[in-house]
């Protein structure tokens, strides 16, 4: 199993960014994938899950109708659009996958630095 | 939905076992049942360590175990190795909800 984010970076407040994230390694298309997020010297936040066949997704309350979580199937590609950015998600954002019995995520990419500052 | 809540810091010697519990696992909002575990050395991706409250993924040392009472589950770890030293976090997730959440994270220091 191998998942790569990308798309980080610098961005200003009230901007938008997408990040990216592919998958390989495994049946992409059945499993459920979520973003997670850390800020600088804090702990673990969930920030989005969406279902395998992209039928349900769902958020976390502090990013609840600025960010979405998409995927391409085809593509083995995960991405989250963040919108009206605040410098409270400055973050490492985590692409991680489902694990069978769904209440774990059993593999992590390496992370993606996403910067919001002016 | 607020956080799971861990202590911030555990330590201990080698060779010595530690428990880190995790409460705030309630059956409000739809019943947060499931139970993992995570490691993360500094600057690297959390690892899965426990999953559905106290099975371990291959490859992962029998030295760690858990187990879950009521509103608290609890990770121990046995035969402490300087390479335990790491933050480990608790995380749930309601079905019913479709959410997952967060403990705080532990920091766990091999003296």
């Amino acid at each position: 199993v191998k998942i790569v984010e990308s798309g980080g970076g610098v961005v200003q407040p009230g901007r938008s960014l997408r990040l990216s994230c592919a998958a390989s390694g495994f049946t992409f298309s059945n499993y459920g994938m979520h973003w997670v997020r850390q800020a600088p010297g804090k702990g673990l936040e969930w920030v989005a899950v969406i279902s395998h066949d992209e039928s349900e997704t769902n958020y976390g309350d502090s990013v609840k109708g600025r960010f979405t979580i998409s995927r391409d199937n085809a593509k083995k590609t995960l991405y989250l659009q963040m919108n009206s950015l605040k410098t409270d998600d400055t973050a490492v954002y985590y692409c991680a996958k489902q694990g069978a019995l769904a209440g774990d995520l059993d593999y992590w990419g390496q992370g993606t630095l996403v910067t919001v500052s002016s | 939905h607020s956080a799971l809540t861990q202590p911030a810091s555990v330590s201990g010697s080698p060779g010595q076992s530690i428990t880190i519990s995790c409460t705030g696992i309630t059956s409000d909002f739809g019943g947060y049942k499931y139970v993992s575990w995570y490691q993360q050395h500094p600057d690297k991706a959390p690892k899965l360590i426990i999953f559905d409250v106290n099975s371990r993924p291959l490859g992962v040392s029998s030295r760690f175990s858990a187990s879950k009472s009521d509103n608290t589950a609890s990770l121990t770890i046995s035969g402490l190795q300087s390479e335990d030293e790491a933050h480990y976090y608790c995380s749930s997730y309601s079905s019913s909800l479709t959410l997952w959440v967060f403990g705080g994270g532990t920091k766990l220091t091999v003296l």
